[in-house]
């Protein structure tokens, strides 16, 4: 156990519609990232954010929008759902930017 | 622009034996770290070894090494005396340490290793 937790583990939805993700980062840990792990993109990040303000973003689609509150939880929130946006969506903790410990995952399905 | 190599898609090994994982990364900085991650059939990612671009002395965690080559960008895992539990994806990851990338893991597409009784 990494001590990140992620809900739902499953999550099965139509396109068009908007769902939220969220990750509890280990107690400590200011750093939150969200990855998402498709089979033909594989692993990719998505966004990072450090106590509550965004630090990096990476190939976030514009339809996907992320925070972080005070009390460092992070909700990844995907709207107008696509087929291709069916994928492993994981996030990620760390303290100081070295290891990174991944929750469990959200497997997203979008039918 | 940050990547990783992973060459092998699969690889087989003998329960016992040791067996190497290849990775080999591009960058321009001179600041990183490397990651190795396994991803057993349940999907959970599981951080296994750091090597900072800095270190050193090879990283050892267990049963699990790193060969750290800077001069020819490689970081390959060794695991020695092979389980049955260690038949999982492995994924070969960098991280820089600077600019506005800081934090962000690249990964390879990483190798699915398949261990024999």
């Amino acid at each position: 156990d990494s001590g990140v937790t992620q809900t739902p583990k499953h999550l099965i939805t139509a396109t068009g519609q908007r769902v939220t993700l969220r990750c509890s980062p280990r107690s400590g840990d200011l750093s939150v990232y969200w990855y998402q792990q498709s089979l033909d993109q594989g692993l990719q990040f998505l966004i990072q954010y450090y106590n509550g303000e965004e630090r990096a973003k990476g190939n976030i689609l514009e339809r996907f929008s992320a925070q972080q509150f005070p009390d460092l939880h992070s909700e990844l929130n995907l709207s107008s759902l696509e087929l291709g946006d069916s994928a492993l969506y994981f996030c990620a903790s760390s303290v100081a930017g070295r290891e990174q410990f991944f929750g469990p995952g959200t497997r997203l399905t979008v039918l | 622009a940050q990547k990783i190599t992973q060459t092998q898609p699969g690889m087989f090994v003998q329960e016992k034996e040791a067996v190497t994982l290849d990775c080999t990364y591009d960058t321009s900085d001179q600041s990183y770290g490397l990651f190795w991650y396994k991803q057993p059939s349940s999907g959970e990612m599981i951080f296994l070894i750091y090597q900072g671009s800095y270190d050193e002395q090879n990283a050892t965690e267990g049963r699990y090494s790193l060969n750290f080559q800077k001069a020819r960008k490689s970081a390959n895992l060794v695991i020695s005396a092979s389980q049955l539990g260690d038949s999982a994806m492995y994924f070969c990851a960098m991280r820089l340490t600077g600019g506005t990338s800081y934090g962000k893991l690249t990964f390879g597409q990483g190798t699915i290793l398949t261990v024999h009784p």
